[in-house]
C-alpha cells in the first residue's frame, strides 16, 4: 500500500541556516504530494503541494518538488527564522490521504 | 466567524462518560473529516463525510460515532472510550473529498481519557 517516510526530528537549527527535511512515499498510482505545518496549538496548515510530477510548490520561502525518479518530495528553505518552528507532515494524496510522522523543527536565534 | 473550529478545545473523561466533539466550518466546503493525532504516530484519518454522506470509515471501533447533520457540522461521539484513545482529534474539511483538493484543519480537540 502506499506510505510515507519522513525524517525524524526534532530537528534544531540556528537562524539562516538551510533547511531540508526529507520526505519519501511509495504509491501504487499518481498521487498527489503535500507538506502541511502544524504550529504550536493549532491545527495542520497546507504549506505547499505538488500534483504530478517535476511539480515545484512554494510557499513563504519553502520549496519542494515532486521527484517521480527518486519517490522524493523534500522540503527545502534557504533561510530560517525562529518563526519557522513548528512540526511538518509530509502527506501524499492517491484514493486516501496518508500522512508521515511529522518532524518538529526548532530554531534558536 | 471564518475557517474551522472545534469545541471543546480540551476535554477530559472518564471510560464510562458519553461525550461529543464538535466540528463547524465556516467556508462553504462539502467534505469533512476527522483525524486522530497521536505522539508519535502518523496522522490517522478516521471519517471522511461528503456531502453529508459518510463515504469513509478507516476500521474505527464503534466507540466512536460520527454524524453529520448537514455540510458545516460534523461530531464525534464518544463513549466508553479507553485510555488509549487519548489523543488529539482533529476536524478538517475540504471543497469535495477529491485528492486535489486543499484540506482546512481546525484547531482540535486535546482529548485526556482516564
Amino acid at each position: 500500500g502506499n506510505s510515507v517516510t519522513q525524517m525524524e526530528g526534532p530537528v534544531t537549527l540556528s537562524e539562516e541556516a538551510f533547511l531540508t527535511i526529507n520526505c519519501t512515499y511509495t504509491a501504487t498510482g499518481y498521487p498527489s504530494l503535500f507538506w502541511y505545518v502544524q504550529y504550536p496549538g493549532e491545527g495542520l496548515q497546507l504549506l505547499l503541494k505538488a500534483t504530478k510530477a517535476d511539480d515545484k510548490g512554494s510557499n513563504k520561502g519553502f520549496e519542494a518538488t515532486y521527484r517521480k525518479e527518486t519517490t522524493s518530495f523534500h522540503l527545502e528553505k534557504g533561510s530560517v527564522q525562529v518563526s519557522d518552528s513548528a512540526v511538518y507532515f509530509c502527506a501524499l494524496r492517491d484514493d486516501k490521504i496518508i500522512f508521515g510522522k511529522g518532524t518538529r523543527l526548532h530554531i534558536l536565534p | 466567524e471564518t475557517g474551522v473550529t472545534q469545541t471543546p478545545r480540551h476535554l477530559v473523561m472518564g471510560m464510562t462518560n458519553k461525550k461529543s466533539l464538535k466540528c463547524e466550518q465556516h467556508l462553504g466546503h462539502n467534505a469533512m473529516y476527522w483525524y486522530k493525532q497521536s505522539a508519535k504516530k502518523p496522522l490517522e484519518l478516521m471519517f471522511v463525510y461528503n456531502f453529508k454522506e459518510q463515504t469513509e470509515n478507516n476500521s474505527v471501533p464503534s466507540r466512536f460515532s460520527p454524524e453529520c447533520p448537514n455540510s458545516s457540522h460534523l461530531f464525534l461521539h464518544l463513549h466508553t472510550l479507553q485510555p488509549e484513545d487519548s489523543a488529539l482529534y482533529l476536524c478538517a474539511s475540504s471543497r469535495e473529498r477529491s485528492s486535489y483538493n486543499e484540506q482546512f484543519f481546525g484547531p482540535g480537540t486535546r482529548l485526556t481519557v482516564l
